[in-house]
């Protein structure tokens, strides 16, 4: 079965700081890995994706992550966080031939002026 | 205008009520999904349809009922619902269940159960 663990329900840095927000995942098969962004009172909203090829995936905003198979983890980082960053970031992982996205349970970022 | 479309954004209903939720995409997707959002807790799959065949229903009460008449509508039937129901209630959609493609979401029904 696979499942996607967040560490951290809430991450706050610095404006113009690393975020670094962490994914772990675990599944039978090679993944396919998503981040998401949820806005208040918004759906959700794909930020990147990574399926095969390349293992750096570059997103919208500025964030881009790495899947590492050896670590099963798939970090979401930006170099320098901006106010309009602060947001819900939800992880989710689904599997070739099976119907599911699993979702971790959001990470809130916090953006300190 | 994310191409999913869910009303109404606001619902607040008695547990003895009957209402619907509605979801439509305009993105020629395949497949639809049901998810609900409580607070403290992560996403919860709710319902699953592929080609508009039921192909996951996750353990859900049967007070949620839903419906795909087409693959472009979605709909969430509910009666004699408990106060425990009031969530964020995401309907998606993606290309195919299974696929690599990402899901693309509503922005939600909030329904209270009062």
């Amino acid at each position: 079965a696979q499942s996607v663990t967040q560490l951290g329900s809430h991450v706050s840095v610095s404006e113009g700081a690393l975020v670094l927000l962490r994914c772990n995942y675990s599944s039978s098969v090679p993944p396919y890995l998503f981040w998401y962004v949820q806005y208040p009172n918004q759906g959700l909203q794909l930020l990147l994706k990574y399926t095969t090829g390349a293992t750096l995936v570059k997103g919208i905003n500025g964030f881009e992550a790495e899947f590492k198979k050896s670590e099963t983890s798939f970090h979401l980082t930006k170099p320098s966080a901006h106010m309009s960053d602060a947001a819900e970031y939800f992880c989710a992982v689904s599997q070739n031939r099976d119907d599911k996205i699993i979702f971790g349970k959001g990470t809130r970022l916090h953006i300190l002026p | 205008e994310t191409g999913v479309t869910q009303t109404p954004r606001h619902l607040v209903m008695g547990m003895t009520n009957k209402k619907s939720l509605k979801c439509e995409q305009h993105l020629g997707h395949n497949a639809m999904y049901w998810y609900k959002q409580s607070a403290k807790k992560p996403l919860e799959l709710m319902f699953v349809y592929n080609f508009k065949e039921q192909t996951e229903n996750n353990s859900v009460p049967s007070r949620f009922s839903p419906e795909c008449p087409n693959s472009s509508h979605l709909f969430l039937h509910l009666h004699t619902l408990q106060p425990e129901d009031s969530a964020l209630y995401l309907c998606a959609s993606s290309q195919e269940a299974g696929s690599n493609t990402e899901a693309f979401f509503g922005q939600g029904t909030r329904l209270t159960v009062v």
